[in-house]
C-alpha cells in the first residue's frame, strides 16, 4: 500500500507568491519522521525540512514551513515568497521509527513563473 | 568523505552485460539506501542496509539485482544480464540512525 501520497503531479506559482505542496501519509506507528526533499533539474536531492511526529510545533526552515496536521495525517510543504530557483521536483518522505525504510511519494513538479 | 560518493557517474552498457554501481556513504552512517529513478518519475526503493542487521531487499525488482555492503561502509549494487528497462538513475543515500538521508549524485545507467 502506498504510504506517501502526493496528489499534485504539477503546480504553477507566480514569483513572490506562496505555494503549498500537499502530502498525506499512512502509518500505524505512533512515532515517525517526515521529510521534504527538492530535486532540481540537475538531479541532486536536497534536504529541505524535517518534522517529527511528536514535535509540538510545525517545522520551519527559512522560506520553508511544514503544515503538520497529525490527525489528518498530512504534512504539507509551504514555500513562501517563491523564487525562480524554486522550480524543481519536490518529494515528501516518511520513516517509521519501527524500522529504517525511507518511503517517498511520487513527487510534485513546481514551476515558478515570472 | 564529506558527502555520499557514487561511481561511476555515468555508465553505458550493452544489453545482457553485468554492471556494478558503487556507493561510498558518509563515514559513520549506519543506514544506506539504494533507489532507482526513471526519467521524470519518483524514487523507487530498492534495498537498504542498517548496521549489522539483515538488509531489507523487498524493493529489488528481480533476482538480477543484488547488493552488498562490506564492512558496514561501501556498498555495491550489481545488475546482472542488464535489460533496457534497467536504464535509470540509481541513487544511493546514507543516514545516521534515523536522521535525514544524504544523497549521492547518482549513477545514470543506460542500457543499449
Amino acid at each position: 500500500a502506498q504510504k506517501i501520497t502526493q496528489t499534485q503531479p504539477g503546480m504553477f506559482v507566480q514569483e513572490k507568491e506562496a505555494v503549498t505542496l500537499d502530502c498525506t501519509y499512512d502509518t500505524s506507528d505512533p512515532s515517525y519522521g517526515l521529510f521534504w526533499y527538492k530535486q532540481p533539474s540537475s538531479g541532486e536531492m536536497i534536504f529541505l525540512i524535517y518534522q517529527g511526529s511528536y514535535d509540538q510545533q510545525n517545522a520551519t526552515e527559512g522560506r520553508y514551513s511544514l503544515n503538520f496536521q497529525k490527525a489528518r495525517k498530512s504534512a504539507n510543504l509551504v514555500i513562501s515568497a517563491s523564487q525562480l530557483g524554486d522550480s524543481a521536483m519536490y518529494f515528501c518522505a516518511m520513516r517509521e521509527n519501527s524500522g529504517y525504510a525511507l518511503n517517498f511519494g511520487k513527487g510534485t513538479s513546481l514551476l515558478v513563473t515570472p | 568523505g564529506a558527502g555520499v560518493s557514487q561511481s561511476p557517474s555515468n555508465k553505458v552498457t550493452e544489453k545482457g552485460k553485468d554492471v556494478e554501481l558503487r556507493c561510498d556513504p558518509i563515514s559513520g552512517h549506519t543506514a544506506l539506501y539504494w533507489y532507482r529513478q526513471s526519467l521524470g518519475q519518483g524514487l523507487e526503493f530498492l534495498i537498504y542496509f542498517q548496521g549489522n542487521s539483515a538488509p531489507d531487499k523487498s524493493g529489488l525488482p528481480s533476482d538480477r539485482f543484488s547488493a552488498e555492503r562490506t564492512g558496514g561502509s561501501v556498498s555495491t549494487l550489481t545488475i546482472q544480464r542488464t535489460q533496457q528497462e534497467d536504464s535509470a538513475v540509481y541513487l544511493c543515500a546514507s543516514s545516521s540512525d534515523r536522521g535525514r538521508a544524504f544523497f549521492g549524485q547518482g549513477t545514470r545507467l543506460t542500457v543499449v
